[in-house]
């Protein structure tokens, strides 16, 4: 089993429409996770960490469910500029390992 | 100004040739990495340095050597480019102390094709 897994995608949706991904990870002692935005050809960035159970920054909101082992990501209100692959991350002894990503489209 | 910064952006290459891909960074971090993306993957590691006398193999290490000359600089040599090492290179760095758990910072990216 990968360290990181994430849901195959792609996603495509609506404008407006609400699009959740999971990430699952197999490191039950993992403390902190991020996820990063991907635009096509361009350098990754960061765009929410979780530490504890969850964090939510405007129409974002990651999810952390331990017992489980995923992280998820919820946006809402989906924007055309929301159009990504977003990476989760997990930190561990200094590095990161990243899943995949999972690619967004979003359609007027 | 960018914080991480790249060069070159784009290099096409023959096999058999001798490559380096730089990166320098003004954010004062210790800690810098070399990743490597293909298509439809993730990022994978290549190599990894958390201060200038220290350097790391990644999961994907064969191929490729790196030089930490400088906290600010870390740079990845190709000694004989294969075809199958076209690939997006990124750099990134990283601060622990700023207690945030592994963020990391990417540069811009280096293309590298060879034919």
């Amino acid at each position: 089993r990968k360290e990181v897994e994430q849901d195959p995608g792609p996603f495509n949706v609506p404008e407006g429409a609400t699009v959740a991904f999971n990430c699952t990870y197999s490191n039950s002692a993992s403390q902190s996770f991020f996820w990063y935005r991907q635009d096509c050809r361009k350098e990754p960035k960061l765009l929410m960490s979780v530490y504890s159970s969850g964090n939510e920054d405007g129409r974002f909101t990651a999810q952390l469910n331990r017992a489980s082992q995923y992280i998820s990501l919820l946006i809402r209100d989906s924007k055309l500029s929301d159009s990504a692959t977003y990476l989760c991350a997990l930190p561990n002894a200094g590095k990161s390992t990243f899943g995949d990503g999972t690619t967004l489209t979003v359609k007027p | 100004d960018a914080d991480v910064t790249q060069t070159p952006r784009n290099r096409i290459t023959k096999t058999g040739k001798r490559i380096m891909l730089e990166c320098s960074q003004t954010k004062g971090h210790d800690r810098m990495y070399w990743y490597r993306q293909d298509p439809g993957l993730g990022l994978r590691l290549i190599y990894y340095s958390f201060d200038v006398k220290d350097i790391n193999k990644g999961e994907i290490s064969d191929g490729y050597s790196v030089s930490r000359q400088a906290q600010a600089k870390f740079s990845l040599s190709l000694e004989s480019a294969i075809p199958n090492q076209t690939a997006l290179y990124f750099c990134a760095t990283s601060d622990l102390s700023s207690g945030r758990g592994g963020e990391q910072f990417f540069g811009p990216g280096t293309r590298l094709t060879v034919l």
